[in-house]
């Protein structure tokens, strides 16, 4: 069975560009999380989804930062005109409802910003 | 602040050695949760435990909670070199059951 997964592995930009982030859930999973961890720190909560609503979008850093999800399955987090700041793992995991109990994370989008 | 934090935030031991890593909380919870981080990359989910239950084990892994000390911990029995990775608790954050808080982990280095 497939788990997370998270495209691209890695990604290299410069700085003042877009880019996107893609997670795809394990099938069934009604929520979505995406995190993100800078080196050698702790996960940082960045927005929940319910289904394709986001109730919980409180730790989106800034307004460049937002997400989408549809038909209730992929996401994808967008990060308008990056600053080095950025540069993190970002982390997307899903659980089977909306309780957050037992995450099944992807492997991460590692993201550098020159 | 953190609703979570793991001490020590490193430990390094000899294989076949025990490792306990805690985990203390600020609020109540109804829950936590250990998971493990492998290179920094995604991470693995280990075991959860109820605010009723005061100790759980799976294989090599025992978790204890102790709900008046706002404190967990995680042992590890026997450990071998595969054991090596970062070990974060996770815990409910006051606001909803649904956002969980990740402390900074623990990283364990277990010496072949």
């Amino acid at each position: 069975g497939a788990g997370v997964s998270q495209s691209p592995s890695n990604k290299v930009t410069e700085k003042g560009k877009d880019v996107e982030l893609r997670c795809d859930p394990i099938s069934g999973h009604t929520a979505l999380y995406w995190y993100r961890q800078s080196l050698g720190q702790g996960l940082e909560f960045l927005i929940y989804f319910q289904g394709n609503s986001a109730p919980d979008k409180s730790g989106l850093p800034s307004d460049r930062f937002s997400a989408e999800r549809t038909g209730g399955s992929v996401s994808t987090l967008t990060i308008q005109r990056t600053q080095q700041e950025d540069s993190a793992v970002y982390l997307c995991a899903s659980s089977l409802d909306n309780r957050g109990e037992t995450q099944y994370f992807g492997p991460g989008t590692r993201l550098l910003v020159l | 602040s953190q609703q979570g934090e793991e001490d020590p935030q490193a430990l390094s031991i000899q294989e076949g050695e025990n490792a306990t890593m805690n985990c203390s909380y600020k609020t109540s919870i109804n829950n936590l949760q250990w998971y493990r981080q492998n290179s920094g990359r995604g991470l693995v989910h280990l075991i959860l435990i109820r605010s009723n239950e005061r100790e759980k084990h799976s294989g090599r892994l025992r978790v204890t909670l102790d709900t008046s000390k706002k404190s967990s911990s995680l042992l590890i029995t026997a450990s071998r070199a595969a054991d090596t990775a970062s070990y974060f608790c996770a815990t409910p954050a006051p606001s909803g059951t649904y956002k969980y808080i990740f402390g900074t982990g623990t990283r364990l280095k277990v010496l072949a």
